[in-house]
């Protein structure tokens, strides 16, 4: 089967930074995304990777080993409107998309 | 910039009762899907369309149809509801079939079936 895993929930304090990790085992690999989600709201695209390594984009960064099937997305400096779903989803060699059910990110101050 | 829009944004269902949830996106996509979230699940895919006149199956397309009349849009109805669909309806949009790039969300239609 295909599966994607991420933490169900994760707290961290305001200002501090944040690593939220993603597993996954699907068949083949087209890339990997990474989308914020508030409360009540439509998901949003923060980062796409398709190779190895790390993308930086301002405060957030997502890194990732296709040898190990492992992404994250590292939240720096964070802030209280960060608090949000992180959903994972990867695309399989059949150019399906699978996602993860999300992290829930809270922020405390 | 409207992007994608969807209605209802909310809506109640007597089970047995059919809907119709509207989507539109004035991006000139190609491609658009219909997802369900679900709590502790992921988004799943019902059914998509990568260009106007096809439509595909997804993950979960039991109990639901769409069509794709025109690029603009591309409406989901459940003919005869039941109350394992009650969900959150996410419509999207991408370029092409294929997501390597982004795919764009609307707001979201919230069902309850009863």
């Amino acid at each position: 089967g295909q599966n994607i895993d991420q933490p169900t929930e994760m707290t961290a304090t305001e200002g501090a930074i944040v690593q939220i990790n993603c597993t996954y085992q699907t068949s083949g690999f087209n890339g990997l995304f990474w989308y914020q989600q508030h409360a009540g709201e439509a998901p949003t695209f923060l980062s796409y990777n398709v190779l190895d390594g790390l993308e930086e984009k301002g405060r957030f960064s997502s890194f990732l080993s296709r040898s190990k099937g492992y992404s994250y997305l590292l939240l720096k400096e964070l802030q209280m409107k960060d608090s949000a779903s992180y959903l994972c989803a990867v695309i399989n060699s059949n150019y399906q998309l699978i996602w993860g059910a999300g992290t829930k990110l809270i922020i405390k101050p | 910039t409207a992007g994608i829009t969807q209605a209802p944004t909310s809506q109640i269902l007597a089970a047995g009762r059919s809907m119709t949830l509207r989507c539109t996106q004035d991006m000139r996509h190609n491609a658009m899907y219909w997802y369900r979230q679900d709590l502790g699940l992921g988004l799943r895919l019902i059914h998509y369309s990568n260009t106007a006149g096809t439509t595909g199956k997804g993950e979960v397309p039991d109990g639901y149809s769409v069509s794709r009349a025109n690029t603009d849009d591309f409406p989901l109805t459940l003919a005869s509801a039941v109350p394992s669909q009650t969900s959150v309806y996410f419509c999207a949009s991408s370029v092409e079939l294929a997501p390597t790039g982004e795919l764009f969300f609307g707001e979201g239609s919230r069902l309850t079936v009863l």
